[in-house]
């Protein structure tokens, strides 16, 4: 079974923290991505990556950056967190398929900015 | 800009009451519709992928079909376990899904 791990499902912190979260998945998929989910506007995306140091913005980037070294990982990074960014992130991983390409989720971080 | 609208936004069911969610999108080029479903607290967990109107996937008491502009998954006969958010998404390049709000769907016995 695809497995994509996210390191916490549980977060808090204070307003200015600079924020991790990472991910990692281990199919040897090429394309990563972070989500960020809340009550009535579905999952945005953040940000995606197509291959290692690679990294493309999704919609609503501003805020976050990302790193991706390995293959493997995946990292979330919030330069310094703000309360409106207090929400659910989701990373995903991706393998190609019939025209398309199919996504797996991991758990999903709940982060809390106080 | 590619746009996913799901309906209705909560479902209430009574265990065997069978319904249809809804998800219409406008996309250029569709390459993929896929359905999740997500537990509270937890990450979507991957139903299905449509890929061309008039195509139809099953798995167990869901299927879900495509047409040019929506798509259906009905629940046939629900039990309390399908209690879950649906969420549909759609493919419109390389990368990058499109994500509906979700219909919220709870069953009671």
């Amino acid at each position: 079974d695809v497995k994509v791990t996210q390191s916490s499902r549980y977060l808090v912190k204070r307003t200015g923290e600079k924020v991790f979260l990472e991910c990692v998945q281990d199919m040897d998929h090429e394309n990563m991505f972070w989500y960020r989910q809340d009550p009535g506007l579905g999952l945005r995306l953040i940000y995606f990556s197509y291959d290692v140091k690679m990294k493309e913005k999704g919609d609503i980037p501003e805020g976050y950056s990302v790193s991706r070294e390995k293959k493997e990982r995946f990292s979330l990074i919030l330069e310094s967190a703000s309360t409106n960014q207090t929400s659910m992130y989701l990373c995903a991983s991706s393998s190609p398929g019939q025209g398309g390409f199919l996504a797996f989720f991991g758990q999903g971080t709940r982060l809390t900015v106080v | 800009e590619d746009q996913v609208t799901q309906s209705p936004e909560a479902l209430r069911l009574q265990e065997g009451e069978s319904s249809s969610l809804n998800c219409s999108y406008t996309v250029s080029g569709l390459r993929g519709l896929f359905w999740y479903r997500q537990d509270p607290g937890k990450g979507p967990e991957f139903l299905f992928t449509l890929y061309s109107a008039g195509e139809e996937k099953e798995k167990e008491r869901l299927k879900a079909t495509l047409t040019k502009k929506e798509s259906f998954l009905h629940i046939t006969a629900p039990k309390p376990e399908d209690s879950a958010t649906y969420l549909c998404a759609v493919q419109a390049n390389d990368y990058k899904l499109s994500f509906g709000a979700g219909t919220t769907v709870t069953v009671r016995a």
